[in-house]
């Protein structure tokens, strides 16, 4: 089974600060994927950033990163510059890497972040 | 803009209604997802369809009925539902092979009255 927490139910950042959202997950799998996704309160479910657990490299898109420390079981969420439209829910989620391709992700709870003018 | 369609966007209906929530995409992926998902909670997995064949259904009432007419379309009917079972639909898909990234419609708000 997996598990994935995150420990931040909401934030409050300054526009233009950088941001860490935290993700710890749990699993016996040893290859999977991680992946953050942003919904706005318009209920879209937006795909922002994915890293693989046999990646060497962090992975980057845009201004988002993702700092993935495996043997810490961590998959942290970096937004640089952060922007008034920023302000949404964030869902870190994996996916196993099981046969056939078509599992579903399994989700923490999210973090709401607020950016402040 | 998503390229995952979901209509209706909005959908109210009464206990002994029946209506059906659709979605279609066009970026050739063989698996499709339909996630219910409510307020202040995170995504729950409900169907899981690979190739046009049911792979997973997560113990879900039969009230909701999944079908994919061909590897574009998927639809959800609903019957006889609940008002508990207010929630966001979120129709996703994704390449059928491992570790690549789901990607989401704008869901369906559906209020049972």
């Amino acid at each position: 089974a997996q598990k994935i927490t995150q420990t931040q139910p909401g934030m409050f950042v300054q526009e233009k600060e950088a941001v860490t959202l935290d993700c710890t997950y749990d699993t016996s799998d040893q290859s999977y994927g991680l992946f953050w996704y942003k919904q706005p309160s318009s209920g879209e479910m937006i795909f922002l950033i994915y890293q693989g657990s046999y990646d060497e490299q962090n992975a980057t898109e845009g201004r988002y990163s993702l700092n993935f420390q495996k043997a810490r079981k961590s998959a942290n969420l970096v937004i640089s510059a952060s922007q008034l439209g920023d302000s949404a829910m964030y869902f870190c989620a994996m996916r196993p890497n099981a046969g056939g391709g078509a599992d579903g992700l399994t989700f923490g709870k999210g973090t709401h972040l607020i950016i402040q003018p | 803009d998503t390229e995952v369609t979901q209509t209706p966007k909005h959908l109210v209906m009464g206990m002994t209604n029946k209506k059906s929530l659709k979605c279609e995409q066009h970026m050739g992926h063989r698996a499709m997802y339909w996630y219910k998902q409510k307020a202040k909670k995170p995504p729950e997995l409900m169907f899981v369809y690979s190739y046009e064949k049911l792979s997973i259904n997560e113990s879900v009432p039969s009230r909701f009925s999944p079908e994919c007419p061909n590897s574009s379309l998927l639809n959800l009917h609903l019957h006889a539902l609940q008002p508990e079972d207010s929630a966001l639909y979120l129709c996703a898909s994704s390449q059928a092979r491992p570790l690549k990234p789901i990607y989401f419609g704008e869901g369906s708000w559906l209020t049972v009255v």
